[in-house]
């Protein structure tokens, strides 16, 4: 069956790096785009970021511009999602989602993982 | 950025009841817009694409309708294991926006 699941998440201090992994199984992985969407505690869904199936296209939020970077790698069946200069507002817990094919929806997410960035 | 606005807030309904919750674009979104379903601790789950169409494996009561700026997410007769969080989502235009969710807990 389909699953995604997260890592990489834990306490990092303001402006400092943290690498999200996403290992896919179950499901072509190079056949599809992937996002990250994020959840702060309590709050909202917020989408961070998609790539597309062969990596050549990637969007972000306003919020992580800049900052952020989606990548995968279709040979380890991985996304990732590499986070520089963090911010106390990246604090949240970071879905990946495989997108229903040709559509930019989510439909198989993960668990998630927690990213809080504290000093 | 296209921002999505969903009322009510909060929804109170009792089992059996008809749900009927609303979301908003700022500007058109033609007909690409989704629903999702979240319960506490864990991953949202796709329940509507493109406005109307049901994803995989979704039951019957859940209906979607609407196009351009309005849309329409509808629970014919609630069932106990429907109680959650509901959001859309638009895909017409970068960045992907989510709206701010609406609550539909047990009366």
């Amino acid at each position: 069956q389909v699953q995604v699941v997260e890592s990489g998440g834990g306490v990092v201090q303001p402006g400092r790096s943290l690498r999200l992994s996403c290992a896919a199984s179950g499901f072509i992985f190079s056949n599809y785009g992937m996002h990250w969407v994020r959840q702060a505690p309590g709050k909202g869904l917020e989408w961070v970021a998609v790539i597309s199936y062969d990596g050549s296209n990637k969007y972000y939020a306003d919020s992580v511009k800049g900052r952020f970077t989606i990548s995968r790698d279709n040979s380890k069946n991985t996304l990732y999602l590499q986070m520089n200069s963090l911010r106390a507002e990246d604090t949240a817990v970071y879905y990946c989602a495989k997108e229903k094919r040709g559509y930019s929806y989510g439909e198989s997410w993960g668990q998630g993982t927690l990213v809080t960035v504290s000093s | 950025e296209i921002v999505l606005t969903q009322s009510p807030a909060t929804l109170s309904l009792s089992p059996g009841e008809r749900a009927t919750l609303s979301c908003r674009a700022s500007q058109s979104v033609s007909s690409y817009l989704g629903w999702y379903q979240q319960k506490p601790g864990q991953a949202p789950r796709l329940l509507i694409y493109d406005a109307s169409n049901r994803a995989t494996g979704i039951p019957a009561r859940f209906s979607g309708s609407g196009s351009g700026t309005d849309f329409t997410l509808t629970i014919s007769s609630l069932e106990p294991e429907d109680f959650g969080v509901y959001y859309c989502q638009q895909r017409s235009d970068w960045p992907v926006t989510f709206g701010g969710g609406t609550k539909v807990e047990i009366k």
